[in-house]
């Protein structure tokens, strides 16, 4: 069953600390993303890569960085983590431009 | 101009009956329009899709309805059942990656 994974369920930070999600995808997709979800906003993208090493900012960059070294691993890094970045975040990768996406089952991470 | 309007925010319905949740674009760029299915603690799965030049398309007792010339689209689900609940998206893509998704739709099917 391909699948795309996330490393943590639940993170509980501290503000200020780096925070660092993985994600890792099997299917050998080209496209990878990261989303966070919030009640009432939907999924609002952060990040996307269409290649190894290449990356492009989504709706709301702010505050977060990636990297994608290799073609199956995506990671979203929180440079500073502050409390209104607790969300829930999604990984997700596709194939192509028209098709549609496999989600991972998401990390909570709550800021304190 | 990048929104995807989703409604309504929640919707009970009684099992059999055929819920209908309604989205609304305004970027006539966008050319691909998936709906996801997301049961709690899991993330959104891929549910059915549509592209503009066809004006309905069903799977199973799924059933998408775009109206091009409104910007709009729905779904339905026929013969609802109690594991049909779960929250709905909707999304519209522009030819590229950056999907943009509706706010979701929270259904229960009533037993």
């Amino acid at each position: 069953d391909v699948k795309v994974t996330q490393s943590s369920r639940y993170l509980v930070k501290r503000t200020g600390e780096k925070v660092f999600l993985e994600c890792v995808q099997d299917m050998d997709h080209e496209n990878m993303f990261w989303y966070r979800q919030d009640p009432g906003l939907g999924l609002r993208l952060i990040y996307f890569s269409y290649d190894v090493k290449m990356k492009e900012k989504g709706d709301i960059p702010e505050g977060y960085s990636v990297s994608r070294e290799k073609k199956e691993r995506f990671s979203l890094i929180l440079e500073s983590a502050s409390t209104n970045q607790t969300s829930m975040y999604l990984c997700a990768s596709s194939t192509g431009q028209l098709y549609g996406y496999t989600f991972g089952s998401g990390t909570r991470l709550t800021v304190v | 101009q990048q929104q995807v309007k989703q409604s309504p925010q929640s919707l009970i319905v009684q099992k059999g009956g055929i819920p209908i949740i309604n989205c609304a674009y305004e970027n006539t760029a966008f050319d691909y329009f998936p709906w996801y299915q997301q049961f709690p603690g899991k993330g959104p799965a891929l549910l059915i899709a549509i592209r503009p030049d066809v004006s309905e398309k069903k799977e199973g007792r799924f059933t998408i309805s775009f109206n091009k010339s409104a910007k709009q689209f729905s779904l339905h689900i026929m013969d609802s059942q109690p594991g049909d609940s779960a929250t709905y998206f909707c999304a519209a893509s522009p030819g590229g990656f950056k999907t943009i998704f509706g706010a979701g739709t929270r259904l229960f099917v009533k037993a």
